[in-house]
């Protein structure tokens, strides 16, 4: 079962904010929130990952909601490369040897200029 | 740092011929490696794990003698797709997991993309 919820896709204009909505709402307390994003033929990238407190780096800032039901991850300053599709998932991080990252359907998130 | 590489990056064969994709983690070592594959227009689709020196555990609808997974070293993981047949075409990813302070990382390889004809 899916344990997070995306929208479809997204489109936004190059140099803008790009804002992607996830929405956990049965999100476990030691689980946490992941974002990585597939570029079209390639592997997943890391993006960046939280636990409750907001998270920022060189890449994008995540925001998580005070009762951590949803969540969503900002590119500040979108440009034509980050065209890609964006997963959200929530994962335990810890003790737990062999647990995969369980891939939903993404937002197709579309930079134009 | 943490770099994961697939070989080939492509192959076509020809159907009833078996095909292997070799998964290497470059610069740490992963006790644990998953083995995905993605269809067009699809996400990734988790098909088995596996940890150094034991046998892969595989989802539910996967073919554990189709799909042969070694995991011999704790820097290579390969998948064998046996008598491969034009449904198998599709793009095969592994990712590794590391020890230690990357233990709770997932690290991806770039994918390797596989024509049955």
């Amino acid at each position: 079962d899916a344990k997070t919820t995306q929208p479809p896709s997204m489109d936004c204009a190059e140099g803008r904010a790009a804002n992607l909505p996830c929405n956990h709402s049965t999100i476990s307390g030691n689980e946490y929130v992941y974002w990585y994003r597939q570029i079209h033929s390639q592997g997943p990238q890391y993006i960046i990952h939280g636990l409750k407190n907001n998270e920022t780096n060189e890449m994008a800032s995540l925001i998580i909601t005070e009762d951590r039901k949803s969540s969503t991850l900002i590119l500040p300053h979108a440009t034509l490369r980050d065209t890609a599709v964006y997963y959200c998932i929530v994962r335990v991080a810890t003790g737990q040897a062999g647990t995969a990252l369980i891939f939903g359907k993404g937002t197709t998130l579309s930079v134009s200029s | 740092g943490a770099v994961v590489s697939q070989h080939p990056s492509w192959v076509i064969c020809k159907s009833g011929t078996s095909v292997k994709i070799e998964c290497r983690s470059l610069d740490f070592q992963a006790t644990t490696m998953f083995w995905y594959r993605q269809f067009p227009k699809q996400s990734l689709m988790l098909m088995a794990t596996s940890n150094e020196g034991s046998k892969a555990t595989y989802e539910q609808g996967v073919e554990k003698d189709k799909f042969l997974i070694n995991h011999a070293s704790l820097t290579l993981s390969t998948l064998t797709v046996t008598s491969a047949h034009p449904e198998d075409s599709s793009f095969y990813i592994c990712s590794a997991r590391g020890t230690g302070a990357l233990f709770n990382e997932q690290f991806f390889g770039p994918g390797t993309r596989l024509t049955v004809l």
